[in-house]
């Protein structure tokens, strides 16, 4: 079974407009973390926001939040505002287990590719 | 500047001849990490490191091989390359403490 699923292969969007990008997760582990880089036409991986399963707020990062569900195991990246610098491949990860067991290794979902129109 | 690098970034070679990705940081970082990217899959672990002289198996570790002899190199070794080792190879770090890793920009290989 996908760890990770993201559903959505291709989004489309206005520029300005918010956009909010699904990530499901499935785990059994307590104790977890969630994580979301873009990787833009240049191919190199940027991280852009941590979640934390133990984490009480949602995180936020400027204009980038994470909507941590924990109980519907979901994640979803909320883009504010978005701007034509936002096009890129965008790809939900999980790390499971405790980081100072040396629980390091990423699971990642297939990515989103968001196009912002002008 | 606090960095990953790998080299090379590009890459062709034919089938069976051995060749070696570089990677580097100079972060101190105890945690270094092979990952493959291919259409459809997201990424992929190929080995990991937690340490010096300290290196396991991930997801998808056949014909592949790592060291780990310097904390801040973690050289990714293909013994003889086939087609189906044609992809996008990440190198990533961290602190074995630390939640976040750092990508480095990725080598992006075809074997003919």
């Amino acid at each position: 079974a996908q760890k990770i699923t993201q559903t959505q292969p291709g989004m489309f969007v206005q520029e300005k407009e918010a956009v909010t990008l699904d990530c499901t997760y499935d785990t059994s582990d307590p104790s977890y973390g969630l994580f979301w880089y873009k990787q833009p036409s240049s191919g190199e991986m940027i991280f852009l926001i941590y979640q934390g399963s133990y984490d009480q707020q949602n995180a936020t990062e400027g204009r980038y939040s994470l909507n941590f569900q924990k109980a519907r195991k979901s994640a979803n990246l909320v883009i504010s505002a978005s701007q034509l610098g936002d096009s890129a491949m965008y790809f939900c990860a999980m790390r499971e287990g405790m980081v100072i067991q040396g629980a390091q290794k990423l699971v990642f979902g297939q990515g989103t590719r968001l196009t912002i129109n002008p | 500047e606090a960095q990953v690098t790998q080299n090379p970034r590009y890459l062709i070679t034919v089938t069976g001849k051995k060749l070696t990705v570089t990677c580097s940081q100079n972060m101190n970082h105890e945690y270094m990490s092979w990952y493959r990217q291919d259409p459809g899959l997201g990424l992929r672990q190929i080995y990991y490191s937690m340490n010096v002289e300290v290196t396991d198996k991930g997801d998808v570790p056949e014909g592949y091989k790592v060291s780990r002899k310097e904390k801040r190199n973690f050289p990714l070794i293909l013994e003889s390359p086939s087609p189906n080792q044609t992809s996008l190879y990440f190198c990533a770090s961290s602190y074995s403490t630390q939640e976040t890793q750092y990508f480095g920009p990725g080598t992006r290989l075809l074997v003919l």
